[in-house]
């Protein structure tokens, strides 16, 4: 069973600081590593995607892949109330899965003021 | 603007009662998928649909469902027989062909079966 793991939090950090978000999966040959953005009652939404070893930085964000360790994460620098959301973090794997998603329950985020 | 828009954006139904969710994709892409998300829990995989066939199903997807593409365009998820238990947040996604796996997700439709 391929699984993805994530910290369900809530993840309280105060506004302007750097939140941390982690993820491990267990299939050892996934390729393609996605975290989505999830407001309540919301639709999961597209941040940062991420197929090689090392860091991956988009504006604010900088996603993190350890392929050894089977760790991905993200940062979100200068953390705003707006980033408030649960993160999801979803794997493609290669064996015998297409390119469907794999995703992890989530963290919730709390940016605090 | 959503890569991909859905239908309805609520539906209400009684159980036993048949359900066609609707995805009608933005540009002309032809591999999508279909996901749930029951409350609470996380997103699940039930089909991609690529070329107008079934490329892959997950073990969610039973006898009561089925995907079609009835007029070239528009993608159609259909539960047959609704049990209370498929109360939950459908979602359409459109996926990128070749070397760009990256998935953009509807907006979703919330399925309540009572």
């Amino acid at each position: 069973q391929k699984e993805v793991e994530q910290n369900s939090g809530p993840l309280s950090v105060p506004e302007g600081a750097i939140a941390s978000l982690n993820c491990t999966y267990s299939d050892r040959v996934s390729q393609s590593f996605f975290w989505y953005r999830q407001y309540s009652g919301k639709s999961p939404e597209l941040i940062m995607s991420i197929y090689s070893n090392g860091d991956k930085e988009d504006g604010r964000f900088t996603a993190q892949l350890n392929k050894a360790s089977q760790y991905v994460s993200l940062l979100i620098r200068d953390s705003q109330p707006s980033d408030s959301a649960t993160y999801l973090c979803a794997v493609i794997g290669l064996t015998g899965g297409g390119n469907k998603l794999t995703f992890g329950t989530g963290t919730q985020l709390k940016v605090e003021l | 603007e959503p890569e991909v828009t859905q239908t309805p954006s609520h539906q209400v139904t009684q159980m036993g009662q048949e359900v066609i969710l609707r995805c009608v994709p933005i540009s002309n892409h032809l591999y999508f998928y279909w996901y749930r998300q029951i409350l609470g829990q996380k997103v699940e995989f039930l089909v991609s649909f690529y070329n107008n066939e079934i490329s892959e199903k997950s073990e969610i997807f039973d006898d009561q469902f089925s995907v079609e593409r009835p007029d070239g365009s528009n993608f159609t998820l259909k539960i047959r027989s609704t049990k209370l238990e498929d109360s939950a947040m459908y979602f359409c996604a459109r996926v990128g062909q070749g070397m760009n796996t990256e998935a953009f997700f509807g907006q979703g439709t919330r399925l309540t079966v009572v």
